[in-house]
């Protein structure tokens, strides 16, 4: 099966910094990534899929990049909305999907 | 917009099987654009991928959960139905529905809408 690891596990920053999160895939997946923020108390939400391709509707300071085995999520510029947990999922087809551990992203 | 409404029992016995069921608010489906997945969160912890399923009849599940697990699409009823069968308190979670996209036809496998789940626990 395919593991995901995100890094870091927390993050702590302010408004305004520019963040990037990290997510190691075991196996090559091509493009087949897709990264998601969750709320507490809330379902998670899908910001990107295809590893790069921005989801309708979600800001365009969020943007991802990478292809294989490495691929990263970044923040530019941090709103108050953005603290919330990040999730990365693998959804090749040869494998169960996967989701990372996740990454708690903290107000500084 | 589409909406996902997750409903069931709430508490469920060990050894027990659990049954959720998820309503669909549109006809996306009976759509071949589409799958339909379940995902839980235990309190505090990380998502796992239990399985997916399409309108066709067939399925995908995680090879961990595969002998306890089985989900089905009514298109019907616009509902999708999970069972998780011999439960135990490992299996406390929140369980979303989602709806997921299929890789050879949409160029994405992504989970773009979620229910707002629901809250199983597995206990005497």
């Amino acid at each position: 099966d395919i593991q995901m690891t995100q890094s870091p596990s927390t993050l702590s920053a302010s408004v305004g910094d520019r963040v990037t999160i990290t997510c190691r895939a075991s196996q090559r997946i091509s493009s087949e990534l897709a990264w998601y923020q969750q709320k507490p108390g809330q379902a998670p939400k899908v910001l990107i899929y295809k590893a790069t391709r921005l989801e309708s509707g979600v800001p365009s300071r969020f943007s991802g990049s990478g292809s294989g085995t490495e691929f990263t999520l970044t923040i530019t510029s941090l709103q108050p909305d953005d603290f919330a947990t990040y999730y990365c999922q693998h959804y090749n087809s040869y494998s169960p999907y996967t989701f990372g551990q996740g990454t708690k992203l903290e107000i500084k | 917009q589409l909406q996902l409404q997750e409903s069931g029992p709430g508490l469920v016995k060990p050894s027990e099987t659990l049954s959720l069921t998820c309503t669909v608010s549109d006809d996306s489906i009976s759509s071949s654009t589409y799958c339909w997945g379940w995902i839980r969160q235990p309190p505090g912890k990380g998502l796992e991928w239990i399985g997916s399923a399409y309108f066709s009849g067939s399925f995908y599940y995680n090879p961990s959960l595969a002998s306890r697990v089985a989900i089905s699409v009514d298109s019907s009823k616009s509902e999708v139905s999970l069972r998780l069968t011999s439960v135990t308190a490992a299996d406390t979670a929140v369980y979303y529905c989602a709806r997921q996209q299929v890789v050879v036809v949409a160029q994405r496998g992504d989970f773009d809408s979620w229910g707002q789940g629901a809250l199983v626990t597995v206990s005497s």
